[in-house]
């Protein structure tokens, strides 16, 4: 079975502007989680997506916002970039059962400049 | 609130020996979840074992085994006959429950593993 997978891979952007992630889930499973890794806060939830709905979110901004379709698939979008989005930014999936182990991509590296 | 505290920044070790990463939370929680997930450099998180609260015995996995004390609070990963491909980050995790479904993970810090020939 294939992993999870994310793309990009790496991104540069400037402040200001806005970033799409995606991230493709395990095949079989309905639930994708969002985490940020930052090497100040370490690795905080963002939000979590379950047969296109969100089930659960973190405490960050409204500028975070994320979506999911009915293949299960997941994208993020960050608005209005700040210099501290820069971030390994890391989708997991799972079968969506509660408590059950999720499984990550490799992650996204963004750079804002 | 519920915390993972992970005290080793950072440990050495020579390949073929064990080594022991510490892990202890924090919850008010009676039924919860510790995760124990390995990042290379590449930066996936790879997950290694799993331990449920009401588990009477230790997880393990192949060279992994999990030293569960729930009195204690602590969840330690222990890492047999260590290789040089085990050099690595190593966070804990716990499962957060925020409402009635869905998980969230909370983690560590973390622990930095160098392992050396």
């Amino acid at each position: 079975k294939a992993g999870v997978t994310q793309t990009p891979r790496y991104l540069i952007k400037t402040r200001g502007q806005q970033v799409t992630l995606s991230c493709s889930p395990i095949s079989g499973h309905r639930s994708v989680s969002w985490y940020q890794q930052t090497p100040g806060q370490g690795l905080q939830f963002l939000f979590e997506y379950f047969s296109e709905t969100q089930r659960n979110k973190g405490n960050f901004p409204g500028r975070f916002s994320g979506r999911q379709f009915s293949n299960s698939r997941s994208e993020m979008n960050v608005s209005t970039l700040e210099l501290g989005d820069s971030a390994l930014y890391l989708c997991a999936s799972s079968q969506g059962l509660v408590g059950e182990t999720q499984y990550f991509g490799p992650g996204t590296r963004l750079l804002v400049l | 609130a519920q915390k993972i505290t992970q005290t080793q920044p950072g440990m050495f070790v020579q390949e073929k020996e064990a080594v022991t990463l510490d892990c202890t939370y924090d919850t008010s929680d009676q039924s919860y979840g510790l995760f124990w997930y390995k990042q290379p450099s590449s930066g996936e998180m790879i997950f290694l074992i799993y331990q449920g609260s009401y588990d009477e015995q230790n997880a393990t996995e192949g060279r992994y085994s999990l030293n569960f004390q729930k009195a204690r609070k602590s969840a330690n990963l222990v890492i047999s006959a260590s290789q040089l491909g085990d050099s690595a980050m190593y966070f804990c995790a716990m499962r957060e429950c925020l409402n009635q479904a869905g998980t969230a993970l909370i983690f560590g810090k973390g622990t930095t593993l160098s392992v050396s020939s």
